[in-house]
């Protein structure tokens, strides 16, 4: 498995402002999720990252609106940009457990926008 | 597309008593199928697998069977806690997929 921590644990943002998320790994990783729960609702995927590489983008979700970053193995940020009410969600980090199918998650990130 | 159906959306059980949480993956080439539990305020975590080459697994009070002609599988949960409690999701995916689809969550409340 791998611990996985994700920064803010939480935040209330007011619309058209940007907010970065991290998600830190304790080991390196090759496949770097990141998912979208809206309340009471089941996870929806957003991009998958890979180190070196541009991330892959889900139907529905564009690089302007999300932007991604992934510097290093261990490490990556998701930005919410612009952001408007219904925004408002769980983001979750998720990594890859040794290139197999198994997928472990962050605590998420809990936004509220006003 | 790819779609996992889970069933039901609510399930209420007395304290030591079963629960069953069914799932229908609509994908033939899905051949990984995880269980997650989120508590409240939680991340997802994981607490069973079961791959396509068998047919049932156990651990402890946790156990997943799977029918891959019906493409069904369900998580079974005996002598249930109040600590049980929680949301459930199935999910299927496939080697070398690298995406996972996963179901609706299953909100699980065990009465003491």
């Amino acid at each position: 498995s791998a611990v996985i921590s994700q920064k803010p644990s939480r935040d209330i943002c007011q619309r058209g402002t940007s907010l970065t998320i991290q998600c830190q790994v304790d080991s390196q990783v090759t496949m770097m999720f990141w998912y979208r729960q809206q309340p009471g609702q089941s996870l929806t995927l957003i991009a998958t990252a890979n180190q070196g590489s541009e991330a892959t983008y889900e139907s529905g979700f564009v690089i302007d609106k999300f932007p991604i970053s992934r510097p290093n193995l261990t490490f990556s940020t998701l930005t919410v940009s612009n952001m408007s009410p219904e925004d408002s969600s769980i983001y979750l980090c998720s990594v890859d457990a040794g290139g197999r199918e198994t997928q472990y998650f962050g605590p998420g990130t809990r936004l509220l926008v006003l | 597309g790819e779609n996992v159906e889970q069933h039901p959306s609510t399930l209420s059980v007395q304290e030591g008593d079963s629960a069953v949480i069914k799932c229908t993956y609509s994908d033939s080439a899905s051949n990984y199928f995880p269980w997650y539990k989120q508590e409240l305020g939680k991340g997802p975590q994981l607490i069973i697998d079961i791959r396509s080459n068998v047919g049932e697994k156990k651990d402890q009070r946790i156990a997943v069977t799977l029918n891959k002609t019906a493409k069904h599988f369900s998580l079974h949960i005996t002598e249930t806690q109040p600590e049980d409690s929680a949301v459930y999701f199935c999910a299927a995916s496939y080697t070398g997929g690298f995406k996972t689809i996963f179901g609706a969550g299953t909100r699980l409340f065990v009465k003491a």
